[in-house]
């Protein structure tokens, strides 16, 4: 069964630090693998896709990494802000299986920017 | 660009009503689906649709109906709400279908939570 594992449940730092978010799957035939921040109340928003062949990519703040081999990402938040507050959401897409619809997601980890 | 559109924001039902979600997208996208959140279980896929007409189950399709008449609608049906059904729903939409292959990005409504008495 597809699964996507993410780590920790829950995290609480001081605004400008680093943090460093956890995902790992096992999601067979992997096609990509995508970010999403969700604030609450609110829905998610994609910050990144990665494919099988991209091994790091950025948006502002935010630097994904992927590790096709050994079935794992990360979603570094460099200088964090108070607006970075939110849960953040792995989502893996295969070409078959997973969700009905290819897709399958993480619970999400849930981030406290404390200033 | 309103993006993907969802209605009502807040709804409170008893037991044994009915009701349907709506869900719009003006980005002329062929994919749209419908998931749950509920805590501590992440979204869970409800329905989905590949285009006008085709629908298809997802992982928790049971008391939930869908339709696809228009590309740019795809309501979400309680046909008999129970506590169960207490969630938060949100509609998404993407450019391309996810086994496809393609990286589509998937956008996501704003979420309609439901609260079933």
């Amino acid at each position: 069964k597809n699964q996507v594992e993410q780590s920790p449940q829950s995290l609480i730092i001081l605004e400008g630090k680093n943090c460093t978010l956890q995902c790992n799957y096992t999601v067979s035939p992997f096609s990509n693998l995508r970010w999403y921040k969700q604030d609450t109340g609110r829905g998610p928003v994609s910050l990144t896709i990665m494919t099988f062949s991209e091994n790091t990519k950025s948006n502002g703040r935010y630097t994904a990494t992927l590790d096709a081999d050994t079935k794992q990402s990360s979603l570094h938040i460099t200088a964090s802000q108070l607006s970075d507050s939110a849960s953040y959401i792995c989502v893996v897409s295969a070409y078959s299986g997973g969700g009905a619809d290819g897709l399958t997601f993480g619970k999400g980890t849930h981030l406290i920017i404390q200033p | 660009n309103a993006g993907v559109t969802q209605t009502p924001k807040f709804q409170v039902l008893k037991t044994g009503q009915s009701m349907t979600l709506q869900c719009a997208q003006d980005m002329n996208h062929e994919y749209m689906s419908w998931y749950r959140q509920d805590p501590g279980m992440g979204l869970r896929l409800i329905h989905y649709s590949v285009g006008a007409g085709i629908t298809d189950q997802g992982e928790v399709p049971n008391g939930y109906n869908v339709s696809r008449s228009t590309t740019e609608d795809f309501p979400l049906r309680l046909l008999s709400a129970a506590p169960s059904q207490t969630s938060v729903y949100f509609c998404a939409s993407s450019y391309s279908i996810p086994t496809s292959g393609g990286p589509g990005e998937l956008f996501f409504g704003e979420g309609s939570r439901l609260t079933v008495l």
